[in-house]
């Protein structure tokens, strides 16, 4: 089946320094969407791209889709502490079920002063 | 976007019992999704659940072990069965129209002694 793997797992970095998580599908997909987790909280959505090569922007976070629809990318510029949290993509596949998420493994960032 | 009630928001119970998870969403959706989420990993989903129909399981989960009702568009329940420590995590009820992004309530944080 579908696999999603995000990299790296886990980051920690200092209040102000960039982030970047990066996400791999084994197929090709639709779309791709972000979810932030906060410490004991639930996934709460950030952003879907559906475009082959697609860049969007959410002031300090930038999302991109790989021209092969497989592969996803989010940047957070110049981090601060509420950013702390697990990133998660989800991808859905090109085809099959048309609402099914595949979740990847997640990033959880950590930022301290 | 959709506003989700899950309940019971957490519970400690005793191995082999059994415990249902409520869903409700304030707005009528063809489509709910149960995830389970193991504690410090992703999200997985345990099956679909569409209004009328039987609920469609993926693989590795079983209805005689998480029987899933959906007797209306605004309302679901997924139950446990016959738990042991290893049911131990996070269930989450989501809903989310083809193609778009998923809403989640705030989970079912489940522990079996």
């Amino acid at each position: 089946g579908q696999q999603v793997m995000q990299i790296p797992q886990y980051q920690h970095v200092q209040e102000g320094e960039d982030f970047t998580t990066y996400c791999n599908s084994s197929t090709t997909l639709s779309n791709i969407q972000w979810y932030k987790q906060r410490p004991g909280g639930h996934p709460v959505f950030l952003i879907q791209l559906v475009k082959s090569g697609e860049v969007k922007k959410q002031k300090r976070l930038t999302f991109q889709f790989g021209e092969a629809k497989k592969n996803s990318s989010l940047h957070i510029t110049a981090t601060q502490t509420t950013d702390v949290g697990t990133y998660f993509c989800a991808g859905q596949e090109a085809t099959g079920t048309a609402s099914k998420l595949t979740f990847g493994t997640g990033t959880r960032l950590q930022v301290t002063l | 976007s959709a506003v989700i009630s899950q309940k019971p928001s957490r519970d400690i119970c005793q191995r082999g019992t059994s415990l249902t998870i409520q869903c409700q969403v304030d707005s009528q959706v063809t489509m709910m999704f149960w995830y389970r989420q193991q504690p410090g990993q992703s999200l997985t989903l345990i099956a679909t659940a569409n209004q009328g129909s039987e609920a469609t399981y993926e693989s590795g989960f079983v209805i005689d072990k998480f029987p899933i009702s959906r007797p209306n568009l605004t309302f679901s329940t997924l139950t446990v069965s016959n738990m042991s420590p290893e049911d131990s995590s996070i269930y989450l009820c989501s809903v989310g129209v083809g193609g778009q992004p998923q809403h989640f309530g705030d989970g079912t944080r489940l522990s079996i002694l």
